[in-house]
């Protein structure tokens, strides 16, 4: 089992739609969670950290299940700028390293 | 401030050549990370150095691949004996230190590495 999947996609969206991504993680002893965003041919960025309580950001939810050791995106009325590649990231325990998921590529059109 | 910079931007190298790759991370980040990531492809995790502790190498794919971290600053990836199978963007990010969701990642633009 890989340390941390995703389903690749593509998501086709139109614009306004909600759309939701998950990940889950295989090592039970993971202690952070992010999701990454990355534009075609750019370095990965920061979107949200993931918190046991769950969290937003404006049109972004992130969700935590430690139990099922699986996190969620929703990103709710796309726009065209979010096009982009979705990755889910784990840290190994509290001071490891972190480890991408593959990425979820969202495509939203007008 | 200034961000991540890697050097070079592109490496065109022949296969069987060695290649050094350079990152200087964001001044005060004792966190560095090395990745690579193949066209279409995720990022594949290779090496992490983290203040003055035992650097994780367990990403690194081979005898041929290693790295070192001199002065808790600048890195350097060395690819030894290049292989086709090598040719990828390499990514280094640094980050304070990793306690909690206050030190996301700062990634460099990547050196595009080509072995023919």
């Amino acid at each position: 089992r890989k340390e941390v999947e995703q389903d690749p996609g593509p998501f086709n969206v139109p614009e306004g739609a909600t759309v939701a991504f998950n990940c889950t993680y295989s090592n039970s002893a993971s202690q952070s969670f992010f999701w990454y965003r990355q534009d075609c041919r750019k370095e990965p960025k920061l979107l949200m950290s993931v918190y046991s309580s769950g969290n937003e950001d404006g049109r972004f939810t992130a969700q935590l299940n430690r139990a099922s050791q699986y996190i969620s995106l929703l990103i709710r009325d796309s726009k065209l700028s979010d096009s982009a590649t979705y990755l889910c990231v784990v840290r190994q325990g509290s001071q490891g390293n972190l480890i991408f998921g593959k990425g979820t590529k969202l495509s939203v059109k007008p | 401030g200034a961000g991540v910079s890697q050097s070079p931007s592109n490496k065109v190298t022949e296969k069987g050549k060695d290649v050094e790759l350079r990152c200087d991370p964001i001044s005060g980040h004792t966190a560095l990370y090395w990745y690579r990531q193949s066209l279409g492809q995720g990022l594949e995790f290779l090496i992490y150095f983290q203040g003055n502790s035992a650097p994780d190498k367990s990403g690194l794919p081979s005898d041929r691949f290693s790295a070192e971290r001199t002065g808790g600053s600048v890195s350097t990836l060395t690819i030894q004996r290049t292989q086709q199978e090598d040719s990828a963007v390499y990514l280094c990010a640094s980050s304070l230190p990793p306690a909690g969701y206050n030190s996301p990642l700062h990634f460099g633009n990547g050196t595009r590495l080509t072995v023919t």
